[in-house]
């Protein structure tokens, strides 16, 4: 019930495509949801959260799409660019309680070609 | 601003020594996590630290414990070093009224032989 699932575990798509990432869940307790994007060698950057009660986010050229009755969300990048390429971790966490545990995804290898 | 720094950055040891890694959080962020990341997977909760108690724990044996000090930085130490301990050590610090919203430093990347 602690886990979160994420696919696929990698992805190439041409410069200016849409790469979109998938995470399911099962804890329903969880209601804080992130996205990090990690370089080789550098930790992971957030990007992008989102709460079970919004449907879809959008910060520039991510956006969450959230399902809470399917209990998935997913990561869109939108005109995807070659310095994108990195990897993406989902994330789940009980925002309303008293630790900030997150538990991550096994994430995802982007790769954009030029 | 600066962000989570880590010190040291590299670290290579062996089976059965004593590591200290040294985190400072974000100025302001009086939270601090410890993740560990083995290679091609996602980070593994460890510890979770603010007003210089443990406030939450991973899966991981006694070998691993921490300590926030009054400046809210934090120190992670591992005992009897094993070789599957060799991984990148993550922290990260959060404003405690957000304690999931989480910034990470670069990692310390620890090899054990």
């Amino acid at each position: 019930q602690q886990q979160v699932k994420q696919s696929p575990q990698s992805l190439i798509v041409q410069k200016g495509g849409i790469p979109i990432i998938n995470c399911a869940y099962e804890n329903t307790a969880f209601d804080y949801f992130p996205w990090y994007q990690q370089f080789p060698g550098k930790g992971p950057a957030l990007l992008i959260a989102i709460r079970p009660d919004v449907s879809e986010k959008k910060e520039g050229r991510f956006t969450i799409s959230f399902n809470k009755s399917a209990k998935q969300f997913s990561l869109h990048i939108m005109d995807s660019q070659p310095g994108d390429s990195a990897t993406y971790f989902c994330a789940a966490a009980l925002g309303s309680g008293n630790t900030g545990k997150l538990i991550f995804g096994q994430g995802t290898t982007l790769q954009v070609k030029p | 601003d600066a962000g989570v720094t880590q010190s040291p950055t590299h670290l290579i040891k062996t089976r059965g020594q004593h590591v200290t890694l040294r985190c400072s959080p974000i100025s302001g962020h009086k939270s601090v996590s410890w993740y560990q990341q083995v290679l091609g997977q996602g980070p593994q909760f460890i510890f979770q630290y603010y007003e210089k108690e443990e406030r939450g724990r991973g899966n991981f044996p006694d070998r691993f414990s921490a300590r926030q000090f009054p400046n809210y930085s934090s120190e992670l130490n591992v005992n009897a070093l094993l070789l599957g301990d060799s991984a990148l050590y993550l922290c990260a610090s959060s404003f405690v009224g957000a304690l999931y919203e989480q910034y990470f430093g670069p990692g310390t990347r620890l090899t054990v032989t």
